[in-house]
This record gives structure tokens, sequence and C-alpha cells, in this order.
């Protein structure tokens, strides 16, 4: 059974600092998607990650894949309040795409 | 800017009673998908469509069905509703190959 494990589940970090929040999936896959999610909205693509190695940036959030390890970071530089929301990470290796639990950022003055 | 449709945005319905969500996506995409998600909770997908008349269980698919007979209709039908399907309901469409979901809106259900 494939699962999507993301840690941590809950964040709180000051404005202006950097963090990482880490996925792990259990099956092999060549492809991972990140998603934001804002309170009572839907999701929205951040990044799709397509191979290992793969790295991609927008604004203070950049994201990275290692197939070999199964895992994916998304990194977080000098936070700014805007960027409170829950991020999902998600895989899809039989075309069935299966998500984490969540990582609840909240970014504090 | 992603053109998928759910209606109703928000239900309320007596237990017993029987449902049909609607999702609409005009951008052609093959695959579709279903998921319930409590409020900032994690996503459990409940169907999925691979294109028309294509359609597989996820993880919480015993207590509803969906079909798929046009590309960009894919309802989703709870024959008796319960409390325990209050919930967020999700619809997403995606292209075929690697390219990431699009999400609707999204309904949300209670069941008194």
């Amino acid at each position: 059974e494939l699962k999507v494990e993301q840690n941590p589940l809950f964040l709180s970090m000051q404005e202006g600092k950097n963090y990482t929040i880490y996925c792990n999936y259990s099956t092999t896959s060549d492809r991972l998607y990140w998603y934001r999610q804002d309170p009572g909205k839907s999701l929205e693509s951040l990044f799709v990650l397509l191979s290992n190695g793969a790295v991609k940036q927008e604004g203070r959030l950049m994201a990275s894949l290692d197939t070999k390890a199964r895992l994916s970071t998304l990194h977080i530089t000098a936070a700014v309040h805007d960027l409170s929301a829950t991020y999902f990470c998600a895989v899809d290796p039989n075309n069935d795409m299966r998500f984490g639990a969540g990582t609840r950022l909240t970014v504090k003055p | 800017e992603a053109d998928i449709y759910q209606t109703p945005r928000y239900l309320v319905i007596g237990t017993g009673k029987k449902i049909t969500l609607e999702c609409s996506q005009t951008m052609g995409h093959d695959k579709m998908y279903w998921y319930q998600q409590d409020p900032g909770m994690e996503l459990h997908l409940i169907h999925y469509s691979y294109g028309v008349n294509s359609t597989e269980k996820g993880d919480l698919s015993s207590e509803s069905t969906v079909s798929r007979i046009r590309t960009e209709h894919f309802p989703l039908t709870l024959e008796s509703a319960r409390p325990s399907h209050t919930s967020q309901y999700l619809c997403a469409s995606k292209k075929g190959g690697y390219n990431e979901q699009f999400f609707g809106p999204g309904t949300r259900l209670t069941v008194l």
C-alpha cells in the first residue's frame, strides 16, 4: 500500500526564518507534486517535479526531488505571512494521485 | 486559469437521502478524480477515471458510485447519505502524462 508521509504536520515559524518540509513516499515514483491550500479554499498546484534531482523555485519556495531516497523537500526562505497555508505533496505511480496528510504552516510576525 | 466546476457548493440534507454531486471541466482532460477532505486535513481518494467509460475505485469508494459518460462530466452519487459523509468533496482533473491536477472549488456537504 502506497504511503505518503509529510513532516512536520504543523509548523509555526517567525517571519524571516527558513525551514524545510519533508515528504517521504513508499513506492517507486519518478514524479512528485506540491500543492497549496488556503483555509476554506481548494488546492492549487505549486510544483511538478518529474525526475531525480529536479529542483524548482518560485519566490520564497524551492522544491526538490530525490527519487532514490523517495524524498522530496519544500524549502521556505525568509518566510512571510502570506505563505501561511497547508502544503500537500502527492505522488501518482499508478495515475491515482495520492496525497500526504499536509503540513499546516503558520508564519507569525 | 483552470475551468473546473462543482455544484452545489453547499448542501445540507437528511440521513438516508440519495444525492449526486456534479463536476464538470472544459479543458478536455482525460483523467478526473473525486476526493473527500475534512477541513485542512488529508485528501482521501474516492474514485477516479482515465477517460470515458472508465472508472476506478479509490480508498473510500464503497458507499458511492461514479459514472463517466462524457469527457467533461464526472458526477459522484451517494446512494444513502449518513452523518459520517459530512465533509468537503473535491473534484480534480488532469491531462494525460506528467501534469498536475486542477481542482474545483469543492462541495461542502452536511448530513443531518
